[in-house]
C-alpha cells in the first residue's frame, strides 16, 4: 500500500486560509468516506482533527474543515493562527481493511 | 480520560527481538480494536498492524509481515507487539492507537516508545 500524496509544505499569514490536499487511489480515498486528518506538533503524538472526511471531534475548532472529491481529500484551516503550526497527516481506510497515511505536510505560519 | 502508555522500546542489534507493550485506561479496552503505528526519525507515519477487539482479525503491513506479531490481553487492558528479525529500517517511534471500527478512525494515540536498531 503506497502512502497518500500530500504537499511537503504550505504556509500562510495569520488570519489567512490554507488548504492541504491528500491524493490517493480508488483503493483507499476514492472508495470510502473514511478519511481522517491528524495534527502533530514537533515531539508530540498525533491528534485527531477530522474524521469521516468532514467531521470534527469535540474540542477541535471549527476553523478546521475537510472535504473530498474523487480520490483527493482536502483539509482547510481558516483564520490561521500561530498555534496551528505543525505537521499534518491524512489517513484513509483501504479496500484491504487497513489504514494508510499521507506523506505529511508542514504548515508554517508566517 | 483515555490513556495509552507504551513501553519496551530501546536499543537492539539487527536481527534481534523486542516486545512492546501498551497499557490502556479510561475506556473499555475489550470493546475497541487497536493499532500500532510507527514513525521513523524525521519521517511520516506508517501503519504497522491492527487487531480486533476479540483478536479474531489481525492485519500487518507488508513491511513487517512474518516478523512482527500483534496480540492483546483484554483482562490486563494491554496491547503487545512482538518484533523479531529487526532491521535498521525498523528504527522508529512506535505508537499504540485506538481504532473506532464503525468510522474506521484511529482516534487516540499514546506518547510513543522509541525503538533503535543499530549495531
Amino acid at each position: 500500500q503506497s502512502a497518500l500524496t500530500q504537499p511537503p509544505s504550505v504556509s500562510g499569514s495569520p488570519g489567512q486560509s490554507v488548504t492541504i490536499s491528500c491524493t490517493g487511489t480508488s483503493g483507499d480515498v476514492g472508495s470510502y468516506n473514511r478519511v481522517s486528518w491528524y495534527q502533530q506538533p514537533p515531539g508530540t503524538a498525533p491528534k485527531l482533527m477530522i474524521y469521516e472526511v468532514s467531521n470534527r471531534p469535540s474540542g477541535v475548532p471549527d476553523r478546521f474543515s475537510g472535504s473530498k472529491s474523487g480520490n483527493t481529500a482536502s483539509l482547510t484551516i481558516s483564520g490561521l493562527q500561530a498555534e496551528d503550526e505543525a505537521d499534518y497527516y491524512c489517513s484513509s481506510y483501504t479496500t484491504s481493511s487497513t489504514h494508510v497515511f499521507g506523506t505529511g505536510t508542514k504548515v508554517t505560519v508566517l | 480520560e483515555v490513556q495509552l502508555v507504551e513501553s519496551g522500546g530501546g536499543l537492539v542489534q539487527p536481527g534481534g527481538s523486542l516486545r512492546l507493550s501498551c497499557a490502556a485506561s479510561g475506556f473499555t479496552f475489550s470493546s475497541y480494536s487497536m493499532n500500532w503505528v510507527r514513525q521513523a526519525p524525521g519521517k511520516g507515519l506508517e501503519w504497522v498492524s491492527y487487531i480486533s477487539s476479540s483478536s479474531n482479525t489481525i492485519y500487518y503491513a507488508d513491511s513487517v509481515k512474518g516478523r512482527f506479531t500483534i496480540s492483546r490481553d483484554n483482562a490486563k487492558n494491554s496491547l503487545y507487539l512482538q518484533m523479531n528479525s529487526l532491521r535498521d529500517e525498523d528504527t522508529a517511534v512506535y505508537y499504540c492507537a485506538r481504532d473506532v471500527v464503525v468510522t474506521a478512525t484511529i482516534d487516540y494515540w499514546g506518547q510513543g516508545t522509541l525503538v533503535t536498531v543499530s549495531s
